[in-house]
């Protein structure tokens, strides 16, 4: 079974400073995708990143990047250059790819404070 | 293009009565999803639809809890009757099929959410 593990409950970053937020997954598949979603207080949920297991590059958008290690199973999620508009809650989510019809779980989050 | 599209935006209702949310995927989309989501529990998958058919409802807390999908543009999710414990806010999202691309990647399969009814059963 897939498993999302996110051991960061909480988070204080100082402002523009770098921050990795973990993530570990599990599973026996070997096609599967990897996903981090952002939600601010406001409550929607936004799609920042997104890593397939097939890919050998780390994914990186703008200020975020993956860090994806296949081997320890792990997908900590980079954000560069911290500004205070980062600080909300953050899931990791996999999408494992046996069909076209998947299910995709999330972690329990990390909420990150950044301070000015 | 519209966003998924949930209703009501909020709702509060009394214990025992029927709940139906609501939802309009994106077009062309043809996977959707049910999330709950508390701040005890986090981001629960409570069903999810393939086509319009249910693949997976193990994550449906109890026989109060239906779900449909009878076409493409439109989903329900019922609670009867409803309860205190299933205040939540509720997520339905859609995306497309997440398979090997031409190149030999993934095509993502990204969900795409909804902006969520926020439940409260007094």
């Amino acid at each position: 079974a897939q498993k999302i593990t996110q051991t960061q409950p909480g988070m204080f970053v100082q402002e523009k400073e770098a921050v990795t937020l973990d993530c570990t997954y599990d599973t026996s598949d070997q096609s599967y995708g990897l996903f981090w979603y952002k939600q601010p207080s406001s409550g929607e949920m936004i799609f920042l990143i997104y890593q397939g297991s097939y890919d050998e590059q780390n994914a990186t958008e703008g200020r975020y990047s993956l860090n994806f290690q296949k081997a320890r199973k792990s997908a900590n999620l980079v954000i560069s250059a911290s500004q205070l508009g980062d600080s909300a809650m953050y899931f990791c989510a996999m999408r494992e790819v046996y069909s076209s019809a998947s299910k995709i779980i999330f972690g329990s989050g990390t909420r990150l404070s950044i301070r000015p | 293009d519209a966003g998924v599209i949930q209703s009501p935006r909020h709702e509060v209702t009394e214990m025992g009565q029927e709940v139906t949310l609501r939802c309009k995927p994106i077009s062309g989309h043809n996977s959707l999803f049910w999330y709950r989501q508390t701040m005890m529990r986090g981001l629960e998958l409570l069903i999810y639809f393939n086509n319009n058919v249910p693949i997976d409802d193990s994550g449906m807390p109890e026989d109060r809890f239906s779900a449909k999908m009878p076409n493409a543009s439109f989903s329900t999710l019922k609670i009867q009757p409803s309860e205190p414990r299933d205040s939540a806010v509720y997520f339905c999202a859609s995306s497309l099929p997440s398979v090997p691309g031409e190149r030999g990647g993934l095509e993502t399969g990204e969900l795409f959410f909804g902006e969520g009814s926020r439940l409260t059963v007094l």
